[in-house]
């Protein structure tokens, strides 16, 4: 069974602060994804990553895909209120589960103004 | 085009009543997804249609649950004698072809918040 592990599943900081989240896995996902999900509401894409290694950045926000496809990252610089919600890694695979993505638990972030 | 829809947003229902959801999908999407999300955790997979054939199921989906998606466009989730455990958030999501969904990722719909009591 595939698991993906997220750290931490809480974090409260200021508004200005650096934050990462962390996404781990024994497996090698063919993909690994990033959603944001505000309460009630579903997860809506950030990014996407495909290849070992590979750094996305969108605005504040930078993404990294580990070397062995295994581990991801989500790095925030200067946290803003508008950052708050669930921050959800998913990996997926060709083959064998049909492109089902498999979810972290997720991570609560909370930004103080 | 408006994205996923579901409906409804929100259910109540007794324990031991039937429920049934809808979900339509972004209209080239040849993909559908099924998942459950409770509280404090990820979304985890129910089942799976690539057009009309439903082409995989997760342990999760119990003999109460049944999915249909009859011409390849809508889906439908129902669940039959619900119980208190199924009381979660049920989220439709689709997709094109796989290479894509692997590069340009999943569109979510706003779920349904089922809740039996």
């Amino acid at each position: 069974t595939q698991l993906l592990e997220q750290s931490p599943q809480f974090l409260s900081i200021q508004e200005g602060e650096n934050l990462t989240v962390y996404c781990n896995s024994s497996s090698v996902f063919s993909s690994l994804q990033w959603y944001r999900q505000e309460p009630g509401e579903g997860p809506v894409l950030l990014v996407t990553v495909v290849t070992g290694g590979e750094v996305k950045k969108l605005k504040r926000l930078t993404f990294q895909f580990g070397d062995a496809r295994k581990d991801s990252s989500l790095h925030i610089t200067a946290a803003q209120p508008g950052d708050t919600g669930l921050y959800l890694c998913a990996g997926v695979n060709y083959g064998g589960s049909q492109g089902n993505l498999i979810f972290g638990k997720g991570t609560k972030l909370s930004v103080k103004p | 085009d408006t994205g996923v829809s579901q409906d409804p947003r929100h259910k109540i229902t007794k324990r031991g009543q039937n429920v049934t959801f809808r979900c339509d999908p972004i209209s080239e999407h040849n993909r559908l997804y099924w998942y459950r999300q409770t509280l404090g955790q990820g979304p985890e997979f129910l089942t799976y249609f690539q057009n009309e054939a439903q082409l995989e199921k997760s342990r999760l989906l119990s003999d109460r649950f049944s999915a249909e998606r009859p011409k390849g466009s809508f889906s439908t989730l129902e669940i039959q004698r619900t119980e208190q455990g199924d009381s979660a958030m049920y989220l439709c999501a689709s997709s094109l072809a796989l290479t894509e969904a692997l590069n340009y990722g999943y569109t979510f719909g706003s779920g349904t918040r089922l809740t039996v009591v």
